[in-house]
């Protein structure tokens, strides 16, 4: 199998607090995780790409110093979210494919529904 | 223009019908074009891919692309209510790009 584990599942926090998302390859390694947004009823959104042992990559549009990414090991990458402001508030999912698969097989984790107060 | 469009419903049918679902998209540089279920508070969890223009079957699920009217679509024959979920298409080039998902309801 192909597991991918985020955690926590839901956070709630406070306005211009950090929130640290952690998302884990259980059973296979990743060289490289994505980092999606979800708004209700709108499609996954790619924030940025992260490589193990190298700077992420961010989309146009994504504050790089609002959300930090670390990709520490070949199996955990990290998305913190600084200064939250309630806009903020979605559900923020990653995803990894095997190492040396295509970026298509792409194995999702359960999300993290973060909401700012 | 999005670069993918999919009609997010909702959709209702009965069990047993047959579900189409469907995307248009506009970079004819996409190559590999996947369908991905996702339920309630869950991520996603790939259905299907196809690479290039054809069909695919798997069990209930048929996967059709087309890639001269950049149309792909997902048939469910003999839909039942465990197939409740939003599916979303999504297509890749190098990075993927996901539709908005359609959300189906099967009622028993």
């Amino acid at each position: 199998g192909a597991v991918v584990s985020q955690h926590p599942s839901r956070v709630i926090c406070k306005s211009g607090t950090s929130v640290k998302i952690e998302c884990r390859s259980l059973d296979f390694q990743a060289t490289t995780m994505f980092w999606y947004r979800q708004f209700p009823k709108q499609s996954l959104m790619l924030m940025a790409t992260s490589n193990e042992g190298s700077k992420a990559t961010y989309e146009q549009g994504v504050e790089k110093d609002k959300f930090l990414i670390n990709h520490a090991s070949l199996t955990l990458s990290t998305l913190t979210v600084t200064s939250a402001h309630p806009e903020d508030s979605s559900f923020y999912i990653c995803s990894a494919p095997k190492r040396d698969s295509p970026v298509y097989e792409q194995y999702f984790g359960p999300g993290t529904r973060l909401t700012v107060t | 223009q999005k670069e993918v469009e999919q009609d997010p419903g909702p959709l209702s049918v009965p069990e047993g019908a047959i579900v189409s679902l469907n995307c248009t998209y506009s970079n004819s540089a996409f190559q590999y074009f996947m369908w991905y279920r996702q339920y309630s508070r869950k991520g996603p969890e790939l259905l299907m891919y196809t690479y290039s223009s054809g069909n695919k079957e798997d069990g209930r699920f048929t996967a059709q692309v087309d890639k001269s009217s950049k149309y792909i679509s997902l048939f469910i024959r003999d839909s039942q209510p465990s197939d409740s979920a939003t599916y979303l298409c999504a297509m890749s080039e190098n990075d993927m790009r996901f539709g908005a998902g359609t959300r189906l309801t099967v009622k028993p």
